[in-house]
């Protein structure tokens, strides 16, 4: 199984909202990953988990806070969001994260509307 | 940092017809992946190719490391290969560095 979901598909919610994005793998892999991408434009690392842990946080705004209760599990907290941040986001898993790179494996993705 | 580089940026073609799609890298390769975004935005990997040449189907792709590309091959074009394909350098900590995509409309 090499699938990555995503939930919800879309979400629309408004400057005063909190909201979560959640994303799930059944591959075993032990890195996964948060992206943002605008209208065509490719998509930009947000964060990145290794074996639970936070590795790299590519000076994300705090409105934005992600969290891996588990191997399988990540999710990324919503609040207090601009317009600006109406994106797609993508959630993405490897076997690991080293140099070099692992495959990584993107889900279908969040398309996020914020008014 | 890397950069990657792809070309053409907009492409059209005629059902049926081939096309070549290239990728260069500024740094030596460590891992490189072909995706296509589909209008839907799901990313779809296509090939992991730090090296070589492989095949799927309609598709192939050629990674020529020393020489810092890669091709990636289309060939009878279906409508459903329409949408945006990127390649995508892993450097350091396995971050992806994305090309800017290149936008394959195919016509029936």
């Amino acid at each position: 199984d090499t699938e990555v979901t995503q939930t919800p598909k879309h979400l629309v919610m408004g400057m005063t909202n909190k909201k979560s994005l959640k994303c799930e793998q059944h591959m075993g892999h032990r890195a996964m990953y948060w992206y943002k991408q605008k209208a065509k434009k490719p998509p930009e690392l947000m964060f990145v988990y290794s074996y639970e842990k936070l590795s790299i946080n590519e000076s994300v705004p705090s409105r934005f806070s992600p969290e891996c209760p588990n191997s399988s599990l990540l999710n990324l907290h919503l609040h207090a969001l601009q317009p600006e941040d109406s994106a797609l986001y993508l959630c993405a898993s490897s076997q690991e994260m080293r140099q070099g790179g692992d495959e990584q494996f993107f889900g279908p993705g969040t398309r996020l509307t914020v008014l | 940092g890397i950069q990657v580089e792809q070309s053409p940026p907009d492409l059209i073609l005629q059902e049926g017809a081939n096309s070549t799609l290239r990728c260069n890298f500024s740094d030596s390769v460590n891992n490189l992946q072909w995706f296509h975004q589909n209008p839907w935005g799901q990313l779809i990997n296509l090939f992991y190719i730090p090296s070589g040449t492989k095949q799927n189907g309609r598709l192939s792709a050629t990674t020529v490391a020393t020489e810092r590309y890669s091709l990636l091959y289309i060939s009878s074009s279906q409508t459903t290969d329409s949408g945006v394909y990127f390649c995508a350098e892993t450097g350091a900590n396995s971050k992806l560095t994305f090309g800017k995509g290149i936008t394959l409309s195919v016509r029936p």
